[in-house]
Order: structure tokens, then C-alpha cells, then sequence
């Protein structure tokens, strides 16, 4: 079973530009999560998709963040403009759970590793 | 909101156990673990649900205090593949979020 696939890897940007992340889950998992996680510090959920509706985004900087999951598969994470506090790993994660009050084991990507100078 | 875990650190030899704690200023539905390896993704290690439900992994276990608000992760005789830095994981019995703990970095060495 293939795993959670992330593009790019590592991304290297001037503060005020954009950047995107792109994301795609494992096959039939409903929903899907974003996360960021700074050097040294635990994963910060920034947002939840269950299917192509967002569950959770209480987290997201939504003066600069935005994410989209059409069709309910790939998903998509934008920073415009970056600062520098937004160097960091930006992991995705998906989970074959439908229900919103019980969360089911997430299966992690390899992450995006962005760096803003 | 983020729940706090203890020890932040710690190092073992091969074969002994260790205890990871999590504690959460929430009433939780729902306690995870994972373990993170250096500039690895997190990956599942355990699932514990209001009413005792436990889903888990050999080797590794885990408690669950609904009351105390608390969770805690136990590893016995350790090998040299538990190193890494391990997160619990809580959503809170009120509200949908999900939080990551502050991580417990946990060596073992030969």
C-alpha cells in the first residue's frame, strides 16, 4: 500500500514570497490533516479535512494560510506571504476514520521542510 | 491546550523500562502515542479511548486515567529502535481539536 506522498521536499523562500505544499493520502482515507511542526516542539494541527469539508481549522494563520482539498484526495497548503517564524516541517497526515469524535491512527508523509530567509 | 509530558528526557541502557507521561488540563476522549525518529514523520504506536478501549503494539503499552485526565506509556526492556522522541496525542472530550504533547526524547544505548 503506497504511503502518504508529499511534494516538495525541502523549500528554501525569501520572506513575502508564497510557497505551496502539496499533499496526497493513502487511497480511501477520508480524512485528512495538516500539521506543522517547529524544531524541537510537538506537530501543531493547523487543519482537518474530513472528505473535501474542513472539521478543524480553529489553528490556521488564516491572514496568511489556506488549504484546499478538492475532490476529497489531494490536498493543498499555501503561505502567502511567508515571515520567518514559518520555518518549520509541514507534515501531512491521512486516516481511514470518518467519525468525528473518535480519531483514528494517522499515517504520516515524509513532510516539507521550508525554510524562510 | 497542549498537553504536558514528562520526562522531557530521558536515556536508558538496553533492556531496562521507562515511563512516559502525559497530562492534560482537558477531560480527553481519546489518548494517542507516537514515536519520531530524527527527521522521520511520526508513526502510530497506540490508541486509547474513553471507556478502556486500547488498540495497540507488542511490546509497548499503555494507561489511561480518565479521572486524573492522564495518560501513560510504557516500554519494557528497551531496545536500541526505541530511541527517538515520542508525543501523546489528545483530543478533549468538549471540542473536536487535537493536540500533540511536548514530546519526551528518549536514548537508549548499548
Amino acid at each position: 500500500e503506497a504511503g502518504v506522498a508529499q511534494s516538495p521536499r525541502y523549500k528554501i523562500i525569501e520572506k513575502r514570497q508564497s510557497v505551496a505544499f502539496w499533499c496526497n493520502p493513502i487511497s480511501g482515507h477520508a480524512t485528512l490533516y495538516w500539521y506543522q511542526q517547529i524544531l524541537g516542539q510537538g506537530p501543531k494541527l493547523l487543519i482537518q479535512f474530513q472528505n473535501n469539508g474542513v472539521v478543524d481549522d480553529s489553528q490556521l494563520p488564516k491572514d496568511r494560510f489556506s488549504a484546499e482539498r478538492l475532490k476529497g484526495v489531494d490536498s493543498t497548503l499555501k503561505i502567502q506571504p511567508a515571515k520567518l517564524e514559518d520555518s518549520a516541517v509541514y507534515l501531512c497526515a491521512s486516516s481511514p476514520g470518518t467519525s468525528r469524535r473518535s480519531y483514528n491512527e494517522q499515517f504520516f508523509g515524509p513532510g516539507t521542510r521550508l525554510t524562510v530567509l | 491546550q497542549q498537553p504536558v509530558q514528562s520526562p522531557q528526557a530521558v536515556i536508558l541502557r538496553e533492556g531496562e523500562d521507562a515511563v512516559i507521561n502525559c497530562s492534560s488540563s482537558k477531560a480527553l476522549y481519546s489518548v494517542h502515542w507516537y514515536r519520531q525518529k530524527h527527521g522521520e514523520a511520526p508513526v502510530f504506536l497506540m490508541i486509547l479511548l474513553k471507556g478502556g478501549e486500547q488498540k495497540g503494539h507488542e511490546k509497548i503499552s499503555a494507561s489511561f486515567n480518565e479521572k486524573k485526565q492522564q495518560s501513560s506509556l510504557y516500554l519494557t526492556a528497551s531496545q536500541l529502535s526505541y530511541s527517538g522522541t515520542y508525543f501523546c496525542g489528545t483530543e478533549s472530550n468538549t471540542g473536536n481539536q487535537f493536540y500533540f504533547g511536548t514530546g519526551t526524547s528518549l536514548t537508549v544505548i548499548p
